[in-house]
C-alpha cells in the first residue's frame, strides 16, 4: 500500500512554456498532499501544501502564481509550472501523507525531473 | 541555524562494517521523526520512523533523545545495497516535514 504516482517522470520544455505534473495516489485518499523541489546535491524543499478542496498553502519564497496548484480529488494534486525558466529546472517530488499510529508518514512519487531549455 | 542539521559524510565503509548517523534539530516542538533513505536521482524512501523509546528494523536502529534533540541511525552488517544517502526528517509542525541535507553512505566490497 501507500503507492503515490507521478507524471511525467522526466520532461524538457523551451523557456516560457507550462509545464503539468500530476500526482496521484494509487491505493488510498489523500486530504493533504505536498509539493518539494530538489537541486542537485541539495535536500528536499517544501514549495507548498496541496489540500483537496481548498487553496493551497505556499512556503515562503515560493511564487504562488508561477507554481499553480490544484487538488481536485482526494486522488489527484497537479502542479502547473507557469513560464518556465531555466532556473526552474530542478526535481519535483510530490508526496502525500497517512496518519499511522500518533504521526504522519509521507510516501513520495518518483518525482519529475524538469530541463528548461 | 539549519532546522535539521546532518553530517554530510561520505562515509566510506567495508561490507559487514556497523556504522552511525547522527542528526540533530532545533525545533523543540517537533513530535515525529523519520529516517528516509534516497538513492541518486530517485525519491525518498520512508526507512523508519524513530520513537522515543528507540526502534529497531532487522539491521537497523533508531534513537531519539529529546532533551539533547538527536537523533541517530545504526547500520549493522553493511550491505552493498545500503550505499545511498540518509535523510533525517523531522516534522516542523502538523504534517509538514523538514528534510536533513543528507548523509552519503558507500558501502564497499
Amino acid at each position: 500500500g501507500a503507492v503515490v504516482s507521478q507524471h511525467p517522470s522526466w520532461v524538457i520544455c523551451k523557456s516560457g512554456t507550462s509545464v503539468k505534473i500530476e500526482c496521484r495516489s494509487l491505493d488510498f485518499q489523500a486530504t493533504t498532499m505536498f509539493w518539494y523541489r530538489q537541486f542537485p546535491k541539495q535536500s528536499l524543499m517544501l514549495m507548498a501544501t496541496s489540500n483537496e478542496g481548498s487553496k493551497a498553502t505556499y512556503e515562503q519564497g515560493v511564487e504562488k502564481d508561477k507554481f499553480l496548484i490544484n487538488h481536485a480529488s482526494l486522488t489527484l494534486s497537479t502542479l502547473t509550472v507557469t513560464s518556465a525558466h531555466p532556473e526552474d529546472s530542478s526535481f519535483y517530488i510530490c508526496s502525500a501523507s497517512i496518519l499511522a499510529g500518533d504521526s504522519y508518514e509521507q510516501y513520495f512519487g518518483p518525482g519529475t525531473r524538469l530541463t528548461v531549455t | 541555524r539549519k532546522e535539521v542539521e546532518q553530517d554530510p559524510g561520505p562515509f566510506n565503509v567495508p561490507e559487514g562494517a556497523t556504522v552511525a548517523f547522527n542528526c540533530t534539530y532545533s525545533n523543540s516542538a517537533s513530535q515525529s521523526f523519520f529516517w528516509y533513505r534516497q538513492d541518486c536521482r530517485k525519491e525518498p524512501k520512508l526507512l523508519m520512523s524513530v520513537y522515543s523509546s528507540g526502534n529497531e528494523d532487522g539491521r537497523f536502529t533508531a534513537q531519539l533523545n529529546r532533551a539533547s534533540q538527536y537523533i541517530s541511525l545504526l547500520i549493522r552488517d553493511s550491505k552493498l545495497s545500503d550505499s545511498a544517502t540518509y535523510l533525517c526528517v523531522v516534522n516542523r509542525y502538523g504534517n509538514k516535514l523538514v528534510f536533513g541535507a543528507g548523509t552519503i553512505l558507500r558501502v564497499k566490497s
